[in-house]
């Protein structure tokens, strides 16, 4: 079955500092892999996805991730952090089955300081 | 082109109190999910379907039912609300033989007390 970690409930950084969230999975197919962003009392919004070709992929706001096969992984990062990204990151991997829902890290609150 | 909305955005209930809630969206998708959120749990599939007429279990199914009549529509009912159906809830919906990317609603936000 699918299965998504996400290391670290909470990560602070300073603005203008790398952000960097973690996140593995477990798949019994090749995966189909996302990362989704959620600002306060707002649902859910798409940052990238990973599919297939390129295992590098660039998202919206700077951010990319890099889908790493062999570990499992699929890690954002951002250059340089702004305040305006304080918001909770939620990694997500494709089920098995056409038509079955996204499985959902516990998410990622990401702060951001001055 | 209005996407995924959800109706209401607030409520709250009284334990054992009824309500439906109802997720519309305009980008003719077959497949729709409904998933609550709560603190340190992620977002959590309650029920969801992949076709007009029909509906199938999630992960937290228990105190909940669903309807999808309409392609556009899929509803979530609570018959008797629970305080610890207290939560947020997201309705999200995708293409068929897409990439499985999932365009979400707004949210509800329901309390039961």
């Amino acid at each position: 079955a699918q299965s998504v970690t996400q290391l670290g409930s909470h990560v602070s950084v300073s603005e203008g500092a790398l952000v960097l969230l973690r996140c593995n999975y477990s798949s019994s197919v090749p995966p189909y892999l996302f990362w989704y962003v959620q600002y306060p009392n707002q649902g859910l919004q798409l940052l990238l996805k990973y599919t297939t070709g390129a295992t590098l992929v660039k998202g919206i706001n700077g951010f990319e991730a890099e889908f790493k096969k062999s570990e499992t992984s699929f890690h954002l990062t951002k250059p340089s952090a702004h305040m305006s990204d304080a918001a909770e990151y939620f990694c997500a991997v494709s089920g098995d089955q056409a038509g079955t829902a996204l499985i959902f890290g516990k998410g990622t609150t990401l702060s951001v300081s001055s | 082109n209005a996407g995924v909305t959800q109706t209401p955005k607030f409520r709250v209930l009284k334990t054992g109190q009824s309500m439906t809630l109802l997720c519309a969206q305009d980008m003719n998708h077959e497949y729709m999910y409904w998933y609550r959120q709560d603190p340190g749990m992620g977002l959590r599939l309650i029920h969801y379907s992949v076709g007009e007429g029909t509906t199938a279990k999630g992960e937290v199914p228990d105190g909940y039912n669903v309807s999808r009549l309409k392609k556009q529509n899929f509803l979530l009912g609570l018959e008797s609300a629970a305080p610890s159906q207290t939560s947020v809830y997201f309705c999200a919906s995708t293409r068929s033989g897409g990439s499985y990317e999932q365009y979400f609603g707004p949210g509800t936000r329901l309390t039961v007390t």
